[in-house]
């Protein structure tokens, strides 16, 4: 079947710390790949997306790459800052649908 | 940019009373809406697609008698849940598309309703 795994959190880091935060799918298929940020008291919005393998998407200072072989699209930052302290859900869309993972909190502190 | 209300954005109801969450469109019209459920530590799951002037669809396992949605309007969908139980208490999301060809693009969340049935 259709489904996402990221990594359980919350994860705590310092400011300008190195983040990854790990997604792994099961789709039918090659599904787009998206990552999707939640800041508190709003809703979720897209943050990037990949479409095809090996492609990476990008925005804000966060990536992710499209790894067919390993079916994931880990979120990177380089340098954190406490301004993305939000809730990030990997997703992939099939179908007509959504799949999205159960979230990672993310706080970073000053 | 477009935006997606939801009202309440956190509930407390009894066992067996019934529960309205709204979900607007504010500046933009939605001719379909989605409900997701979050249950804590899982995943967002699609509930169902609500389409306005018809029946909602309904994903597998979600009781359609339990979760009434109402899509009366092009800015609002509603999703009542009748005879509320503590196992219903979860998290709860709209989304809607907005009008690039692209729907995944132009996907815009409402912020949740956090549902707690005592």
């Amino acid at each position: 079947g259709n489904s996402v795994t990221q990594m359980e959190g919350p994860v705590t880091l310092s400011e300008e710390a190195f983040l990854t935060i790990n997604c792994t799918y099961t789709a039918t298929g090659y599904p787009s790949l998206f990552w999707y940020v939640q800041y508190p008291g709003e809703g979720l919005q897209l943050l990037l997306k990949a479409t095809k393998a090996d492609d990476k998407g990008s925005n804000k200072g966060f990536e992710a790459t499209y790894r067919k072989e390993t079916t994931s699209f880990h979120l990177e930052k380089g340098s954190v800052q406490v301004s993305d302290s939000a809730v990030y859900f990997c997703a992939f869309y099939n179908f007509n649908k959504f799949y999205f993972g159960s979230g990672t909190k993310l706080n970073v502190k000053p | 940019g477009a935006v997606v209300s939801q009202h309440p954005s956190w509930v407390i109801c009894k066992s067996g009373t019934s529960v309205k969450i709204e979900c607007r469109s504010l500046d933009f019209q939605a001719t379909t809406m989605f409900w997701y459920r979050q249950f804590p530590k899982q995943s967002l799951m699609l509930m169902a697609t609500s389409n306005e002037g018809s029946k909602a669809t309904y994903e597998q396992g979600v009781e359609k008698d339990k979760f009434l949605i109402n899509h009366a309007s092009l800015t609002l969908s509603t999703l009542t849940v009748t005879s509320a139980h503590p196992e219903d208490s979860s998290f709860y999301i709209c989304s809607a598309p907005g009008l690039a060809p692209n729907p995944t693009d132009t996907q815009y969340f409402g912020p949740g309703t956090r549902l707690t049935v005592l």
